[in-house]
């Protein structure tokens, strides 16, 4: 099956530095990825939708200069929270949609990647 | 907007018993839907979806789950519970129509089993 990765796992930063998470699709092509995030025992929220080649489009709320999204390549989009706070504490998951245009609406996850921010 | 309700937070049932998780959805027409798994810590597994056909829809790890059009519900149901089924189920909705591939999810229902 298809096999979405992200790096790293988990990852501890200090206030007011930036850390970059990577998703990547292993065995297919995602001209789409999603990037959600999830507060400790809550449901995931949608921040943005990452498409190859052009900006993302980040929902109501999300700022777009603090999580800067790039999507460079078929098979990886990044998230760069940038100046992070004790607030952006959270896990990230990301899914990616394959751009193969079976009607499957496959849509895959990655395991996740918590950040802590001290 | 879609949006998608799970009214249980935590459900605790014995090993070996039946299960059914409930989940609402609202969409102005017919969704596609989901019940996900995810395990502490970890990221979200697919148990099943539904997309056309045949309204009973088996998944992975034994789970089933109906869809009910006129109560606008997507249950998750198991015959007979196991301990390592214990994790958090999400379902969640995505839209047909708006080409939206974003899912919503629901708030989650913990599941906790006694042995």
């Amino acid at each position: 099956g298809a096999v979405v990765s992200q790096h790293p796992s988990w990852v501890i930063c200090k206030s007011g530095t930036s850390v970059k998470i990577e998703c990547r699709s292993l065995d297919f092509q995602a001209t789409t990825m999603f990037w959600y995030r999830q507060f400790p025992k809550q449901s995931l929220m949608l921040m943005a939708t990452s498409n190859e080649g052009s900006k993302a489009t980040y929902e109501q709320g999300v700022e777009k200069d603090k999580f800067l999204i790039n999507h460079a390549s078929l098979t990886l989009s990044t998230l760069t929270v940038t100046s992070a706070h004790p607030e952006d504490s959270s896990f990230y998951i990301c899914s990616a949609r394959e751009s193969s245009g079976r009607p499957s609406y496959g849509q895959y996850f990655g395991p996740g990647t918590r950040l802590t921010v001290t | 907007a879609q949006s998608v309700t799970q009214p249980d937070i935590h459900i605790t049932v014995s090993e070996g018993a039946s299960l059914e998780l409930r989940c609402n959805y609202s969409y102005g027409a017919t969704p596609y839907l989901f019940w996900y798994v995810q395990s502490p810590g970890q990221g979200l597994q697919l148990l099943l979806k539904y997309f056309s056909g045949d309204t009973l829809v088996q998944g992975i790890k034994g789970f089933e789950a109906e869809f009910k059009r006129s109560q606008s519900s997507f249950n998750l149901r198991k015959p007979s519970v196991h301990w390592s089924d214990a994790a958090e189920y999400f379902c969640a909705v995505g839209a047909r129509r708006t080409g939206r591939r974003a899912l919503t999810f629901g708030s989650g229902t913990r599941l906790q089993v006694q042995p």
